[in-house]
């Protein structure tokens, strides 16, 4: 399953497939990107992250691709589970002034079906 | 202890009230961070403070007022408030506030929240 972010805001994917979660940023002065995951009732959790001189990084059962060019992540998650049901949030990490600014993207509801 | 604390984890408020939001890491972070969150959005900063003074004000109302008083404790003290400021207002921490090089550094923990209501 695949969502194009900010243009539809919830994702339903089958247990066991896997999940593309897509999501546009817009500061070119930005240097690291971040997925978060949160759980109702819960703040956001740290997925994993990719600096701005890279295009692809791996984690656990996570994957974040970047394309600068069009200023565009994506999160693919494999095998997707039903603890993976969250709301996900890309994040712009930047320098401003003299304190580094986290800036949210609108989110992504992914719901995982039994 | 990786942990972010907040405290009440629900605040119901009149509009003539004054009430304070507390948040609390015990892991050396000299970053404190406030967010906003309404339902069903992203996350919206506030404030932030750094090395325990405050470095950045998103423009927030001055019916929101943050303290930092000590590196440990973050407030946001909320006198005035007005229905629309019912959200989840949230409390991160990081370790360095303008450190990037390794995620250790930048990487900002978030605490539960406060879910306020403003009748």
């Amino acid at each position: 399953g695949e969502s194009v972010g900010l243009h539809l805001p919830t994702l339903s994917v089958q247990e066991g497939d896997n999940s593309i979660i897509n999501c546009a940023y817009s500061n070119s002065a930005s240097d690291y990107f971040i997925w978060y995951k949160q759980e109702s009732g819960k703040g956001p959790q740290f997925i994993i992250d990719i600096r701005s001189n890279m295009d692809k990084r791996q984690g656990q059962r996570v994957t974040v691709l970047l394309n600068k060019t069009v200023k565009h992540l994506s999160l693919q998650i494999a095998a997707t589970q039903p603890g993976d049901s969250a709301v996900y949030f890309c994040a712009e990490n930047h320098l401003s002034g003299s304190a580094r600014q986290l800036t949210f993207g609108s989110g992504t509801q992914l719901t995982v079906l039994p | 202890d990786t942990e972010v604390t907040q405290t009440p984890k629900h605040l119901v408020m009149g509009m003539t009230n004054k009430k304070s939001l507390k948040c609390e890491q015990h892991m050396g972070h000299r970053a404190m961070y406030w967010y906003k969150q309404k339902a069903k959005k992203p996350p919206e900063l506030m404030f932030v403070y750094s090395y325990e003074k405050l470095s950045i004000n998103e423009s927030v109302p001055s019916r929101f007022s943050p303290e930092c008083p000590n590196s440990s404790l973050l407030n946001l003290h909320l006198h005035a408030l007005q229905p629309e400021d019912s959200a989840l207002y949230l409390c991160a921490s990081s370790q360095d506030p303008a450190s990037g090089g390794h995620r250790d550094y930048y990487e900002q923990y978030f605490g539960p929240g406060t879910r306020l209501t403003v009748t």
